[in-house]
């Protein structure tokens, strides 16, 4: 069965440290990924994107990186983390073209609080 | 660009009533596609209904359905029988698209609407 996994589930972090949220995808290949964050009560703004390995697309500057080291892992990371930086972090991948709207699977997401 | 809107910060059900959740859009494109999603306190993206733009029949999943008016660019999601476990927060998204076409996928999401359904 196709599933993704998101990790950690909520973290505290201090300003000025680092940063790894992990998201890995079963049971497909060559999936679109993508990175969305929350901001608390609002909605989801889309962060970076990818369409294969090595291949980051980023939607808005900010002081967070992506990188795609295998076909299944989509890493979302910062070097020093600011307070604008909380917030609720979801990983989703599309299991490619299609009309319908089921292609679409979100992790639990990761809510991370920058202290 | 794409954009959604969302007007309705809150809104408030009586059990077992129906509820309208409004969804504006604005896009250039001719090809897209509509999604309603829920979220719960937990925070996880729950898929309510899908509606492609040439789809000629409005949407239609369970207790939700999709009023689709595409010269009004609107996408309002209906809820019907309301239950209390329907309390959560909404999402209206739309499929975005690039100046070439292709879309990767990538998805832009409205504000969101709290839904309360009183017992």
């Amino acid at each position: 069965s196709q599933t993704i996994h998101q990790w950690p589930a909520t973290l505290v972090q201090p300003v000025g440290s680092p940063l790894s949220l992990e998201c890995t995808v079963e049971g497909t290949s060559n999936p679109n990924l993508y990175w969305y964050r929350q901001a608390a009560g609002r909605g989801l703004q889309l962060l970076f994107y990818s369409v294969g390995i090595g291949q980051i697309s980023s939607e808005v500057p900010q002081n967070l990186s992506a990188s795609r080291p295998q076909d299944r892992q989509f890493i979302l990371s910062s070097k020093k983390l600011l307070l604008s930086d909380s917030g609720f972090y979801l990983c989703a991948w599309r299991r490619g073209p299609t009309r319908t709207g089921h292609g679409y699977t979100f992790g639990s997401g990761t809510r991370l609080t920058v202290v | 660009a794409q954009k959604i809107t969302q007007t309705q910060p809150g809104m408030f059900v009586q059990e077992k009533e129906a509820v309208t959740l409004d969804c504006t859009y604005d896009t250039s494109d001719q090809s897209y596609g509509l999604f309603w999603y829920k979220q719960p306190s937990s925070g996880e993206m729950i898929f309510l209904i899908y509606q492609g733009s040439y789809d000629e029949q409005n949407a239609t999943e369970g207790r939700y359905s999709l009023n689709f008016q595409k010269a009004r660019k609107s996408a309002n999601l209906v809820i019907s029988a309301s239950q209390l476990g329907d309390s959560a927060m909404y999402f209206c998204a739309m499929r975005a698209s690039n100046a070439g076409g292709t879309s990767y996928g990538k998805l832009t999401f409205g504000q969101g609407t709290i839904l309360t359904v009183h017992p």
